[in-house]
């Protein structure tokens, strides 16, 4: 069984750019989770989506950061217009029940 | 505000030296408390769920026991590849019953020598 994926696994861009990260659930996983880690941080909770609904989005830090489930399945998370401090290691994680699978991450880097 | 606090920061140990790691929680109602393996560039790595006090699951040289205070991750007899850094994290009774946020600990990282 595949595992969670996420793409890219690296970006740099620029402030002021816009990044599109994107998670692959596992299958058949109706929730969905991002989170984040900071430099020197623990990692943190930003949203979770049941199939294409946000159930919790209390971790997004502000309105520069959008995500989207489409059809339940894939998700994005979106930084738009991007800042220093949104750099770091963003999460995806998927769930049947209780237990979250984690992806490799997408490390994001913004000069 | 849920808390989760884990100690040692690192720790570094023998091949076959055993040790525990420890992970204190503040939670007002404890659904879950998990423990992750992380190696690096890579995602968390379940290793186990536990729910209630006194509970304790096994997995290789791995035993994880829960109260109502702390966890404790027991390594047993260790060897070099279990050399990562390992996650405690919790997830606190809300609402809804289809999944829920984990908060988690900064992570202990152990170094196993030969």
């Amino acid at each position: 069984e595949a595992g969670v994926t996420q793409f890219p696994s690296h970006s740099v861009i620029e402030k002021g750019q816009t990044v599109t990260l994107r998670c692959d659930p596992i299958s058949g996983h109706d929730n969905l989770y991002w989170y984040r880690r900071v430099m020197g941080k623990e990692i943190k909770f930003l949203l979770h989506f049941v199939k294409e609904s946000k159930q919790d989005e209390s971790g997004m830090p502000n309105n520069r950061f959008l995500a989207e489930r489409t059809g339940g399945t894939y998700s994005t998370l979106k930084v738009q217009p991007a800042e220093l401090e949104d750099s770091g290691v963003y999460f995806c994680a998927s769930s049947h029940r209780d237990t979250q699978y984690f992806g490799p991450g997408t490390r994001l880097t913004v000069l | 505000e849920d808390q989760v606090t884990q100690s040692p920061e690192a720790l570094r140990l023998q091949e076959g030296e055993s040790s525990s790691l420890n992970c204190s929680y503040t939670v007002s109602g404890l659904r879950g408390l998990f423990w992750y393996r992380q190696d690096p560039g890579k995602g968390p790595e379940f290793l186990f769920t536990l729910y209630s006090a006194g509970e304790e699951k096994e997995k290789e040289r791995l035993k994880a026991t829960l109260t109502k205070k702390e966890s404790f991750l027991h390594i047993t007899a260790p060897k070099p590849e279990d050399s990562a850094t390992y996650l405690c994290a919790v997830s606190a009774l809300r609402g809804s019953n289809s999944g829920y946020a984990l908060n988690f600990g900064k992570g202990t990282s152990l170094l196993v020598t030969p």
